[in-house]
């Protein structure tokens, strides 16, 4: 499977500040990545879908000037949360749409950024 | 609207076995999936069901009913490292996936 990395593993910041996340496929070229959330003891809440040339498509409730999505090659996604604050405070994932058939389309999923606002 | 239902926790025994239930409701379906989550990390893939019935895959089974529209994950001689959340996930007609809860599975000596 396709092997995706995230950098960086968790960052704290102060509040006001902006936090960028990368998101790599190392082996593979991803045309489209999700952009995932997560808080503690809850599922996975996609943010967004990141399309390799195109703008990113934001999930209904997530302010696409907040959450700044740019998927500039096919191995590099980026999310950077703008003006954070504590209540973004989350377990950040992405993860990477592989497969050839259209039914089976898999996930690969990077390690996370635990992201801590103060 | 799209629903997955799971149980929030589950205990069992070392070396037991362990059934993980899975009911959902989407518009549309691609497919099933269930994901292995250690705490403070990222999903990791255990299982793809698109047809009805049982996949095997060593200690651990998967079995789909689409009529039903239910799921279960089977782990079989469980260890202690399968001390986890297992997240079901369903791909929906626009290919995106509605993810379950999670249920943490905790492992008793």
């Amino acid at each position: 499977g396709a092997v995706v990395s995230q950098h960086p593993s968790w960052v704290i910041c102060k509040s006001g500040t902006s936090v960028k996340i990368e998101c790599r496929s190392l082996d593979f070229q991803a045309t489209t990545m999700f952009w995932y959330r997560q808080f503690p003891k809850q599922s996975l809440m996609l943010m967004a879908t990141s399309n390799e040339g195109s703008k990113a498509t934001y999930e209904q409730g997530v302010e696409k000037d907040k959450f700044l999505i740019n998927h500039a090659s096919l191995t590099l996604s980026t999310l950077t949360v703008t003006s954070a604050h504590p209540e973004d405070s989350s377990f950040y994932i992405c993860s990477v749409l592989a497969g050839g058939s259209s039914s089976y389309n898999e996930q690969f999923f990077g390690p996370g950024t635990r992201l801590t606002v103060l | 609207g799209q629903n997955i239902d799971q149980p929030t926790e589950m205990t069992a025994t070392e070396g037991a076995i362990v059934q993980i239930n899975c009911t959902y409701q989407t518009s549309g379906f691609n497919g099933l999936f269930w994901y292995q989550q250690h705490a403070g990390e990222a999903p990791t893939f255990l299982s793809y069901n698109v047809l009805d019935g049982l996949e095997e895959k060593g200690r651990f089974s998967s079995f789909l009913s689409r009529s039903k529209g239910y799921s279960y994950l089977l782990l079989k001689e469980l260890q202690m490292k399968d001390s986890a959340s297992y997240l079901c996930a369903v791909m929906d007609s626009n290919y995106q996936l509605i993810w379950g809860a999670g249920t943490k599975l905790i492992i008793k000596p």
